[in-house]
């Protein structure tokens, strides 16, 4: 299993450039989320979905969109980057949302390093 | 008041002796608690994860401990080795009238020097 997989690893935007963070996971699970993770703050849920075409707001969606078109795929999409989105970018999927109070883990991806110039 | 504090932000520790790391949160809907470990380049990975209802798990080395009056939970981390060098993160998992969601600490990173 390769369990979750996020491309591409870096990448350097200007700023106003779009661009789309992929994420796949191959272990049929319900849920799937999008965090960034900046110094000093932690990790910050960006969106979330829990199953093919149902996507809500996390903490911090300005300026971010996603889309679930199958259970496989979560992509994000940066809309207009700008340099407050410099950050390490990290997609997680579990059985479902639920599933995770009930001590299931939620399974990260290697995460992308983005910088906006 | 979905927040969960965490510190120290970063811990140093000779190799043998005890790294603890400490996390607070105000709000008592929180009721699951997972730690989860994070090595350079990689994603977070579950650790460790408590309950309420428990004051104390232990898991090898590794043992979360738990005041619920305090709303205080804590990672002890015994004879610490150079490969538990990493970040870790506590979270706190909330079920409330607004949705259920995991929070995240801002994260402590671990040195452990040999």
């Amino acid at each position: 299993n390769a369990g979750v997989t996020q491309t591409p690893k870096f990448q350097v935007l200007k700023t106003g450039q779009s661009m789309t963070l992929q994420c796949a996971q191959d272990m049929n699970h319900e849920y799937m989320s999008w965090y960034r993770q900046d110094p000093g703050m932690g990790l910050r849920l960006i969106h979330y979905s829990v199953g093919a075409g149902i996507t809500d707001q996390g903490e911090v969606p300005n300026g971010y969109n996603v889309s679930r078109s199958t259970t496989e795929d979560f992509p994000l999409r940066l809309l207009s980057a700008a340099p407050s989105q410099t950050s390490v970018y990290f997609c997680a999927s579990s059985y479902s949302k639920g599933s995770i109070h009930s001590g299931e883990k939620l399974f990260f991806g290697s995460g992308t390093q983005l910088s906006v110039l | 008041q979905q927040q969960v504090k965490q510190s120290p932000q970063s811990l140093i520790v000779q190799k043998g002796g005890i790294s603890i790391i400490n996390c607070a949160y105000e709000n008592t809907a929180f009721d699951y608690f997972p730690w989860y470990q994070q090595f350079p380049g990689k994603g977070p990975a579950l650790l460790i994860a408590i309950r309420p209802d428990v004051s104390e798990k232990k898991e090898g080395r590794f043992t979360i401990s738990f005041n619920k009056s305090a709303k205080q939970f804590s990672l002890h981390i015994m004879d610490s080795q150079p490969g538990d060098s990493a970040t870790y993160f506590c979270a706190a998992y909330i079920t409330w009238e607004y949705g259920n969601k995991l929070v995240f600490g801002a994260g402590t990173i671990l040195r452990v020097k040999s």
